[in-house]
């Protein structure tokens, strides 16, 4: 069955950075698409960033262009989030999901992992 | 970044049918597909409708979305208590390049 594992959450200060991991299995990773999605504590759902099956496709959302970096490793089934730059607002729970329907209009999330809780504090 | 417009909350009685309303624009909703998540209490979102109408497999017949202009409504029939959630509609939007997320409706069944 699908399984997505995030993992390198935690506390870390206004400015700093933090790499996030999400590590697939049961399915054949580099044949999909991937996402990001992030969840501010009590608040609603907001996309971060997906990347194609190669890596060659990447988007963002404009809240973090230019400090936050998407990568993948299908050799090794993993998903990462380089985020730097970090400010109080990029508090949330960042789900990994495995993405459908290539880019754009018919793109969407069939599997989501359970998520990893980052807190930008001083 | 943009968001889908959804009423905060919604409720019904065991066996009701329930509407929830995802309002959007002409470069989100009016020209691409709109997609459905639920969020049951502390767990992650899944998947319920995509491509406006579509159940994934072991999705409940129960469950059914529509699309009309810039606007789209996800419909549960015969309400059951697990269906006490946050349901999230979602759209790309052509003009920037994002993919945005309804505001949210936490359902309640009574």
């Amino acid at each position: 069955q699908v399984q997505l594992v995030e993992s390198g959450g935690g506390l870390v200060k206004p400015g700093g950075s933090l790499r996030l991991s999400c590590a697939a299995s049961g399915f054949t990773f580099s044949d999909y698409y991937m996402s990001w999605i992030r969840q501010a504590p009590g608040k609603g759902l907001e996309w971060v960033s997906y990347i194609s099956s190669s890596g060659s496709t990447i988007y963002y959302a404009d809240s973090v262009k230019g400090r936050f970096t998407i990568s993948r490793d299908n050799a090794k089934n993993s998903l990462y989030l380089q985020m730097n730059s970090l400010r109080a607002e990029d508090t949330a729970v960042y789900y990994c999901a495995r993405s459908r329907g290539g880019n754009g209009g018919a793109h969407y999330f069939d599997y989501w992992g359970q998520g990893t809780l980052v807190t930008v504090s001083s | 970044q943009s968001v889908l417009t959804q009423p905060p909350s919604a409720s019904g009685t065991p066996g009701q049918r329930v509407a929830i309303s995802c309002s959007g624009s002409s470069s989100d909703i009016g020209s691409e597909y709109v997609f459905w998540y639920q969020q049951l209490p502390g767990t992650a979102p899944k998947l319920l409708i995509y491509r406006n109408n579509q159940r994934p497999s072991g999705v409940s017949d129960r469950f059914s979305g529509s699309k009309s202009g810039t606007s789209a409504s996800l419909a549960i029939s015969g309400l059951r208590s697990e269906d006490e959630a946050d349901y999230y509609c979602a759209a790309w939007d052509d003009s920037l390049s994002d993919y945005v997320f309804g505001t949210g409706t936490k359902v309640t069944v009574l």
